[in-house]
């Protein structure tokens, strides 16, 4: 069974720093792209970073870029979300989600989420 | 950018009616449609994909078509566990495209 588990969100003042984590299990995770995707309090889905299998290129949505930065670490199992200079527009729960087989921007496992609350 | 728009943004039901969601995009996105399901608090869940192809596991009243930008959900029989929220998703390669949610609630 594919499990992912968010960990690391939290409060975070405007231009500090956080990093998300998410641990995989139940498949073989160096094989599968994996993605970040977020949800603002009441609002709607925004998908926000992705990764290739392999970690060697990465993949973000405009309002990020230059802040955010994706990884993996294959060894453990593990993908990472370095936040960088959040703003008050970042505060949203963030899902990690596994990319389904041959189609790598469509997320057939999503973790239980971790809220990132930007505020001073 | 391709932009994506659904309607309607809240559709009100009984069980057992069929139940149609309309999401388009704002140009030829060939098939590259997916449909998820959303509850309050819970993580998204992944319907349908290619738009058209069920998820394994999936109750098969759920169902997705395509007519060139316009694509469509169709719940056949609504049922007391399918009052969600639901998106479609434009996917091309690693880049993903929600459009803004439909809130199916009981009439």
């Amino acid at each position: 069974e594919v499990q992912l588990l968010e960990s690391g969100g939290g409060l975070v003042q405007p231009g500090g720093s956080l990093r998300l984590s998410c641990a995989a299990s139940g498949f073989t995770f160096s094989t599968y792209a994996m993605s970040w995707v977020r949800q603002a309090p009441g609002k709607g889905l925004e998908w926000v970073s992705s990764i290739t299998g392999s970690g060697g290129s990465t993949y973000y949505t405009d309002s990020v870029k230059g802040r955010f930065t994706v990884s993996r670490d294959n060894s453990k199992n593990t993908l990472y979300l370095q936040l960088n200079s959040p703003r008050a527009e970042d505060t949203a729960v963030y899902y990690c989600a596994k990319s389904r087989s041959g189609y790598t921007a469509v997320f057939d496992s999503w973790g239980q989420g971790s809220l990132v609350t930007v505020s001073s | 950018d391709i932009q994506m728009t659904q309607s309607p943004s809240t559709l009100s039901a009984s069980v057992g009616d069929r139940v149609t969601i309309t999401c388009r995009a704002s140009q030829n996105i060939n098939d590259w449609l997916a449909w998820y399901q959303q509850k309050p608090g819970k993580a998204p869940k992944l319907l349908i994909y290619k738009a058209s192809s069920l998820e394994s596991g999936v109750p098969s009243r759920f169902s997705g078509s395509a007519s060139g930008t316009d694509f469509t959900l169709t719940i056949s029989s609504l049922q007391p566990d399918d009052f969600a929220t639901y998106y479609c998703q434009h996917y091309n390669n690693y880049l993903g495209t929600f459009g803004p949610g439909t809130k199916v609630d009981i009439k």
